[in-house]
């Protein structure tokens, strides 16, 4: 089946230092990826995405850009404060079958220090 | 406010009982889907469903059983047979089945005692 792979798995930053998390997908007709955050205890919340028509998408401190032929996406997050630590999980749109229609990576736990 | 709501957040089992967890979601959304979470791990699918009256097996199914009698819910059955049930359960919902990212639900904690 389909996959998309999530790193890093885990990640610390100090508050005010910027972080990127990478995904690489495998199924070429994906066309969406959206990032989702979950805090501890909650589900999963839409933080940002992109569609394959664009390079590169900002919301305030939150970016993403993607890579179509290479088949890599990226968040990046400049700034960081304590209220971003959370599992970040990316995900790429696939054609249904037992894994639905997204597909999501394992997710990164970020950790910021302050 | 549209949402999604799951119920009960916390929910108790013994050994050998099916349980229902309950979805709710008034964004008027053709697909719906159920996700297991465990401890420090990814998502994994159960079943989703992308229209009324229909539903296909995700990775997961074994165990697992869903309805979807009308658009705005989709409950989920854990059976006996499901050997492991206690996990994180997640529902989400999109506005269709193609390229649409999901919205969430907020969870139900099930706990096998």
């Amino acid at each position: 089946g389909e996959n998309v792979e999530q790193h890093p798995s885990t990640l610390s930053v100090q508050e005010g230092d910027s972080a990127v998390i990478k995904c690489t997908y495998s199924d070429s007709a994906s066309n969406y990826f959206p990032w989702y955050k979950q805090e501890l205890g909650k589900g999963p919340q839409l933080i940002i995405d992109i569609r394959s028509n664009v390079g590169e998408k900002k919301d305030q401190r939150i970016a993403v850009t993607l890579n179509k032929t290479a088949k890599h996406f990226s968040l990046h997050i400049t700034e960081t404060q304590p209220e971003d630590s959370a599992v970040y999980f990316c995900a790429a749109s696939i054609r249904g079958g037992s894994q639905g229609n997204l597909i999501f990576g394992k997710g990164t736990k970020l950790s910021v220090k302050p | 406010d549209g949402g999604i709501t799951q119920s009960p957040k916390y929910l108790f089992r013994k050994e050998g009982q099916n349980v229902t967890l309950s979805c709710e979601q008034n964004l008027n959304h053709d697909a719906m889907y159920w996700y297991r979470q465990d401890p420090g791990q990814g998502l994994r699918l159960i079943y989703y469903s992308q229209i009324v009256n229909d539903f296909q097996k995700g990775d997961i199914a074994e165990g697992y059983s869903v309805s979807r009698e009308k658009k705005e819910s989709f409950p989920l059955t854990v059976t006996s047979a499901q050997k492991n049930p206690t996990a994180f359960y997640l529902c989400a919902s999109s506005q269709g089945y193609r390229n649409y990212g999901y919205t969430f639900g907020s969870g139900t904690r099930l706990t096998v005692v």
